[in-house]
């Protein structure tokens, strides 16, 4: 079975910072990889996905992340947070596209 | 395109009542699911269904939780009898069979006292 793990429960930042969310993954077999995030009082969102090919993939909106088989981890960056980005950002891992398994998600505060 | 519709957005409720939440998919997606968030346990999935077929119940807490899916334009999740502990926000996503994002309503916080 796959799991996920986000170490980081909070990640506190000041505004046109650079931030790392870490998300790290088990499974025995290929699987693919996906950042969700969650705006107050809503539902999630797709950031972004790796499916295959290129191990860096990256969102509209400035964030990027990049896919390390051998230390199963799939972390996500942006060089300059702005403080609209304050939310929670959650790592899923499914095998097929239907069954996601979900991190338990990190909040990510910008602060002026 | 509208969107996952769920409703409602907010529901409070005593304990050992029944509660019904309510899902409109997005037209066209032939998947839905049913998760549910708390701070404890984070995001689980309940339940999903493949063309209106619940596929797997797995995650279904206990007998008092159904779910229901009579077409393709409308699902059910019912709670009977509530209890305290079924408190947290259950959300409702669809998706395509072609496609590999999942896309959620605004869920609806139960409040069971």
């Amino acid at each position: 079975a796959q799991s996920v793990t986000q170490l980081d429960s909070q990640v506190p930042v000041f505004e046109e910072a650079p931030v790392e969310l870490r998300c790290n993954y088990s499974s025995s077999v290929s699987v693919y990889l996906f950042w969700y995030v969650q705006y107050p009082n809503q539902g999630l969102q797709l950031l972004l996905k790796y499916l295959s090919g290129s191990t860096l993939v990256e969102s509209i909106n400035g964030f990027e992340a990049e896919f390390n088989k051998s230390q199963t981890s799939f972390h996500l960056r942006k060089p300059s947070v702005h403080i609209s980005d304050t939310a929670e950002y959650f790592c899923a891992v499914s095998r097929g596209f239907q069954k996601l398994v979900f991190g338990t998600g990190t909040r990510l505060l910008v602060s002026p | 395109d509208a969107g996952v519709i769920q409703s409602p957005r907010h529901e409070v409720t005593e304990m050992g009542q029944e509660v019904t939440l309510r899902c409109k998919p997005i037209s066209g997606h032939d998947y839905l699911f049913w998760y549910r968030q708390t701070m404890m346990r984070g995001l689980e999935l309940l339940i999903y269904f493949n063309n209106n077929v619940p596929i797997d119940d797995s995650g279904m807490p206990e007998d008092r939780f159904s779910a229901k899916m009579p077409n393709a334009s409308f699902s059910t999740l019912k709670i009977q009898p509530s209890e305290p502990r079924d408190s947290a926000v259950y959300f409702c996503a669809s998706s395509s069979g072609r496609g590999v994002s999942l896309h959620f309503g605004n869920g609806t916080r139960l409040t069971v006292t």
